[in-house]
């Protein structure tokens, strides 16, 4: 079945810091990939996609490319911002039976800026 | 900014209660999910409606009855819950593709004592 594996966190690093956080992934056929970002007390918004290979997803300063070969999706942020501070997911698709789809999620990275 | 609502924001309940949650959608989309979301879990999906009808039940208890009156509209009827269920239930919709993204409310935390 489809799985997908990201870093556990927390990451903590202080304003203007490099961020990376690591995303592999598990499915047969040609899943989309997505970044999902979720705020204290608020639902996941999608941050980024990428939906074939050697796709680069970008949004706020963020990127990930889609790379097939090593089965990855990793986010980056050149310069992170304490508003940055929040819970990161990694998120692949598959299609459901008839339509719509079906996200399969990793477990998340809590991301700590401080100023 | 989100198009998606959820009620009530927060609901505690005893295992005999019965209750449901609401979701609603203001974007014009045609499928529908539930997923639950617990404390050092990965997020799991719990059902799955497009135009209506349900497309997926991930193995979920039969005390979680899923409701889709409209596509605009999704419950989730709660009765008979154990404190293991206790968790933050979010909603989200996507206009029907398998490439779409999913729009998701600000979720109901449930507790169950």
């Amino acid at each position: 079945g489809n799985s997908v594996t990201q870093m556990e966190g927390p990451v903590t690093l202080s304003e203007e810091a490099f961020l990376t956080i690591n995303c592999t992934y598990t499915a047969t056929g040609y899943p989309s990939l997505f970044w999902y970002v979720q705020y204290p007390g608020e639902g996941l918004q999608l941050l980024l996609k990428a939906t074939k290979a050697d796709d680069k997803g970008s949004n706020k300063g963020f990127e990930a490319t889609y790379r097939k070969e090593t089965t990855s999706f990793h986010l980056e942020k050149g310069s992170v911002q304490v508003s940055d501070s929040a819970v990161y997911f990694c998120a692949l698709s598959s299609e459901v039976k008839a339509a719509g789809n079906k996200l399969t999620f990793g477990g998340g990275t809590r991301v700590l800026v401080k100023p | 900014e989100t198009g998606v609502t959820q009620t009530p924001r927060h609901l505690v309940m005893g295992m005999t209660n019965k209750k449901s949650l609401k979701c609603e959608q203001h974007l014009g989309h045609n499928a529908m999910y539930w997923y639950k979301q617990s404390a050092k879990k990965p997020l799991e999906l719990m059902f799955v409606y497009n135009f209506k009808e349900q497309t997926e039940n991930n193995s979920v208890p039969s005390r979680f009855s899923p409701e889709c009156p409209n596509s605009s509209h999704l419950f989730l009827h709660l009765h008979t819950l154990q404190p293991e269920d206790s968790a933050l239930y979010l909603c989200a919709s996507s206009p029907s593709g398998s490439t779409d993204t999913q729009y998701f409310g600000p979720g109901t935390r449930l507790t169950v004592l």
